[in-house]
């Protein structure tokens, strides 16, 4: 697709239970990124990689947080034992350049919408 | 660490007529960039502009201005003849930007709402 995509949109999901949410970057890009986003507040970093490489994880807020990129393309943020206050919109965004030079500008995708009953 | 700070939770403008959208940030590197993102009620982050901290002139992308004061510390939006469209969530976000190059995270503000008004 022209855009990044992620999936689910939505995401209901009991506390306990662990979720799995996929980001597709734009073809091509070699950075990807996660964020989260509370309502009324600007997105939050959690990690990134090049290509296959997590460079930062510096933002995940604890070891029930994990994300991979195996093939340097998609990549899947992984949740465990979800709690309530893990509800927010988890955003991926990607971008061409593996570096810092630059407008390297990210581009976002739409998010997914997770809600822990 | 870096920092931004967004002090306007939410602003009016009547359409046609131009608003300025306020931003500091607060960093100790020599070299960043900052960008604008509007996010309207549909959820979307849409790119608008871009400052590098040694561009000498201010970004300017259509009606979107960034009005960038390093001393200061500044980089303030300015849209010019505000439209209906424009109402939206405005986030100001800095990014780190490493010599050696390793592409670095998006530091957020808290966003301005913007309403257009009649």
């Amino acid at each position: 697709g022209a855009g990044v995509s992620q999936s689910p949109r939505y995401k209901v999901t009991k506390r306990g239970q662990d979720v799995a949410l996929r980001c597709d970057p734009i073809s091509g890009h070699v950075s990807l990124y996660w964020y989260r986003q509370a309502l009324g507040q600007g997105p939050e970093f959690l990690t990134y990689f090049n290509y296959e490489a997590q460079q930062d994880k510096s933002g995940l807020p604890n070891d029930r947080f994990s994300a991979e990129r195996p093939e340097g393309s998609i990549s899947t943020l992984t949740i465990q034992r979800t709690e309530q206050r893990d509800s927010a919109m988890y955003r991926c965004a990607s971008s061409l350049l593996g570096w810092g030079q630059g407008n390297n500008e990210q581009f976002f995708g739409p998010g997914t919408r997770l809600t822990v009953l | 660490a870096q920092k931004i700070t967004q002090t306007q939770p939410g602003m009016f403008v009547q359409e046609k007529e131009a608003v300025t959208l306020d931003c500091t940030y607060d960093t100790s590197d020599q070299s960043y960039g900052l960008f604008w993102y509007k996010q309207p009620s549909s959820g979307e982050m849409i790119f608008l502009i871009y400052q590098g901290s040694y561009d000498e002139q201010n970004a300017t992308e259509g009606r979107y201005s960034l009005n960038f004061q390093k001393a200061r510390k500044s980089a303030n939006l300015v849209i010019s003849a505000s439209q209906l469209g424009d109402s939206a969530m405005y986030f100001c976000a800095m990014r780190e930007v490493f010599p050696t190059g390793t592409a670095s995270k998006l530091t957020f503000g808290t966003g301005t709402r913007l309403q257009v008004t009649l």
